[in-house]
């Protein structure tokens, strides 16, 4: 079985600060990772994706995140925050070698202000 | 490429009822699954469909059913609403196996 802990239901950061969100997993097989973003009133969009080959990933729009296993972590990161970025972030895990099934975490709320 | 479509977009129905949504997937893409989200359980999947078969089922009571057609296309039904299954219910498609997911904006149904 797997589960997601994303620590922090609401981060704010000033524009141009770094961006932190952070996000432990459980699983009892080699996992598969995900960071989504959520904007009001839409769906979600793939941010980046772990899917066991280089522990650091780059996505979409500056994010990128480092898979740490000893740690059992997947925090998203972003050197200097936009204010386009204020939206719900959502870690997610599936069993390795499937993207099918996602559990997800309960979401971060990242705010971004002047 | 067109993205996953989900229509309708808003639904209002009475406890009782039942509902059906639709998906349309990416096309080319044959696995298309149905999540529930509320603010009080979060993201929650329901089933995952690949081939018109069903291969992954959530923790949902059988009042939640879905579906798939040839085309890929995607049907799930709700019968006997209660108040708790208002809810965004997302669907998200991928082309195989390990592939990630991508979402359509979601169906909003409220029930009164």
């Amino acid at each position: 079985a797997q589960s997601v802990t994303q620590l922090g239901s609401h981060v704010s950061v000033s524009e141009g600060a770094l961006v932190l969100l952070r996000c432990n997993y459980s699983s009892s097989v080699p996992p598969y990772l995900f960071w989504y973003v959520q904007y009001p009133n839409q769906g979600l969009q793939l941010l980046l994706k772990y899917t066991s080959a280089a522990t650091l990933v780059k996505g979409i729009n500056g994010f990128e995140a480092e898979f740490k296993k000893s740690e059992t972590s997947f925090h998203l990161t972003k050197p200097s925050a936009h204010m386009s970025d204020a939206a719900e972030y959502f870690c997610a895990v599936s069993a390795g070698g499937t993207a099918s099934k996602l559990t997800f975490g309960t979401g971060t709320r990242l705010q971004v202000t002047l | 490429k067109a993205g996953v479509t989900q229509t309708p977009r808003y639904l209002i129905k009475t406890r009782g009822q039942q509902v059906t949504l639709s998906c349309s997937p990416i096309s080319g893409h044959r696995s298309v699954s149905w999540y529930q989200q509320t603010p009080g359980q979060g993201l929650q999947f329901l089933f995952e469909y690949f081939s018109e078969t069903q291969r992954n089922k959530g923790n949902f009571p059988g009042r939640f059913s879905g579906r798939q057609f040839s085309n890929s296309r995607s049907e799930m039904n709700v019968s006997t609403l209660e108040l708790g299954d208002s809810a965004l219910y997302l669907c998200a498609s991928s082309s195989r196996q390990g592939q990630p997911q991508h979402f359509g904006d979601g169906t909003r149904l409220s029930i009164l």
